[in-house]
């Protein structure tokens, strides 16, 4: 069974470094069909892609966002690791992260989301 | 990055009745690979979103017949055949054409019962 859980702050300052965690079970990250990407979905808004790691350690970044983030994961600990820098109000958002197929070019197991607000 | 846009943006729909959202790209999404790596993405409310179809009309595991989805190139319908109660929620589009480079996700169609 394939699960992804994200953890992580509840709350940030302005300003301040988010690392949000992505722990997956059911499968492994050194598995070259799979990869892990990042999702955040601002309240009432549409989802936006963030950031991928693929089994390889080969990364990926949204373009308006690459500055700020950094995806890292730890295979033996079945963790993949997001960190966006100088958190502002309009980072407010459930953060996902979803399991990639490399063959099909889907996200197709996700992760029940964390909201992270952004606030002093 | 390619655009996606997707109308409508809501959709009012009676119980039985069919549903269809129109999802266009800014590019088209044929890959060099030969393959349109066009997504819809079902997001009940409160709850992450669930992949429905993948390349164009293929249904992932355990979605129900009544969803289909069609299209070529930059247009894309997803059709509801029948919507029942638990179709409630908002509809994406999403492509992976461009990966690695980036996944776009359409605005969102919001369905709900008349």
């Amino acid at each position: 069974q394939v699960t992804l859980k994200e953890s992580g702050p509840v709350l940030v300052k302005p300003t301040e470094t988010l690392t949000l965690t992505c722990t997956v079970s059911g499968f492994s990250l050194s598995n070259a069909r799979m990869g892990v990407s990042w999702i955040r979905q601002p309240p009432g808004k549409a989802l936006e892609w963030l950031a991928h790691i693929f089994s390889n350690d080969e990364k990926s970044y949204s373009t308006s966002l690459k500055s700020r983030l950094t995806i890292s994961k730890d295979t033996s600990k079945s963790q993949v690791v997001l960190t966006m820098t100088n958190m502002d109000p309009v980072d407010t958002a459930t953060y996902y992260c979803a399991r990639y197929v490399v063959v099909t070019a889907i996200l197709d197991y996700w992760g029940q989301g964390t909201l992270v607000t952004v606030s002093s | 990055d390619i655009v996606m846009t997707q109308t409508p943006l809501s959709s009012p729909v009676t119980l039985g009745q069919p549903a269809s959202i129109s999802c266009r790209s800014s590019q088209s999404l044929v890959h060099s690979d030969g393959n349109t790596y066009l997504s819809w993405l079902q997001q009940r409310p409160g709850q992450p979103p669930r992949l429905l179809i993948y390349k164009i009309s293929n249904r992932f595991s355990g979605v129900p017949d009544r969803f289909s989805g069609s299209g070529a190139g930059t247009d894309f319908t997803l059709k509801i055949s029948r919507v029942e109660a638990e179709d409630v929620g908002v509809y994406y589009c999403m492509q992976a054409t461009q990966f690695p480079h980036s996944f776009t996700f359409g605005p969102g169609t919001k369905v709900d019962i008349k």
